[in-house]
């Protein structure tokens, strides 16, 4: 199907701990993006990746596009609190975006 | 920060109810979407438009109802509430081809029905 799938669903980290979220297509990408949806809020555009192989930074997160272009990766250096929240990967798919089910993170002070 | 407004922004209401959640953005977005979401779970899409007299259903089939009269506007209708339709509605609008294409989402209806 159209579906792109992401794990883990949960996380919970130790603050200053790595993370990481995967997130898998069985068709290949044209693009993946990624955002981050706080608790009680709505989910906000962190990044577009297009190119095979493609690693972008901001900060703390580093973003990958694998070279078949059917998965990527979210890892956050030294989770803080604020990093709490789900993240989503999403896919475009003519008009659409289409986004995986989400990984909840939760930091522990 | 994105121009999206979603009203109210929390809602309880009786079942039966006729109710009208509003979206409005003002980056003159050609293509704008309806999303529900339940606490903590995934965005699912029921509505999304190309442009003005231009509504789709999304992949999730709802019972709600929308319009496209006004570039700018898309509000979501429901002509009788149930229960079952109590979720957060996330109202979103879309950068055109050629940028980064990315969703800029409002901040959300809450809707509780009774």
């Amino acid at each position: 199907g159209q579906q792109v799938m992401q794990i883990p669903q949960y996380q919970h980290v130790q603050e200053g701990e790595d993370f990481t979220t995967y997130c898998n297509s069985s068709t290949t990408l044209s693009n993946i993006q990624w955002y981050k949806q706080r608790p009680g809020g709505h989910p906000v555009f962190l990044i577009q990746l297009v190119k095979s192989g493609e690693v972008k930074k901001q900060k703390r997160l580093t973003f990958q596009f694998g070279e078949a272009k059917k998965n990527s990766s979210l890892h956050i250096t030294a989770t803080q609190t604020t990093d709490v929240g789900t993240y989503f990967c999403a896919k475009t798919s003519y008009d659409k975006v289409i986004f995986g089910p989400g990984t909840s993170l939760s930091v522990i002070p | 920060e994105a121009d999206i407004y979603q009203t109210p922004r929390y809602l309880v209401i009786g079942t039966g109810k006729k109710i009208t959640l509003e979206c409005s953005q003002t980056m003159g977005h050609d293509k704008m979407y309806w999303y529900q979401q339940d606490p903590g779970m995934e965005l699912h899409l029921i509505h999304y438009s190309y442009g003005v007299n231009s509504t789709e259903k999304g992949d999730l089939s709802s019972e709600s109802t929308v319009s496209r009269i006004r570039t700018e506007h898309f509000p979501l209708t429901l002509e009788s509430a149930r229960p079952s339709h109590t979720s957060q509605y996330l109202c979103a609008s879309r950068v055109p081809r050629g940028s980064y294409n990315e969703q800029f989402f409002g901040p959300g209806t809450r809707l509780t029905v009774l």
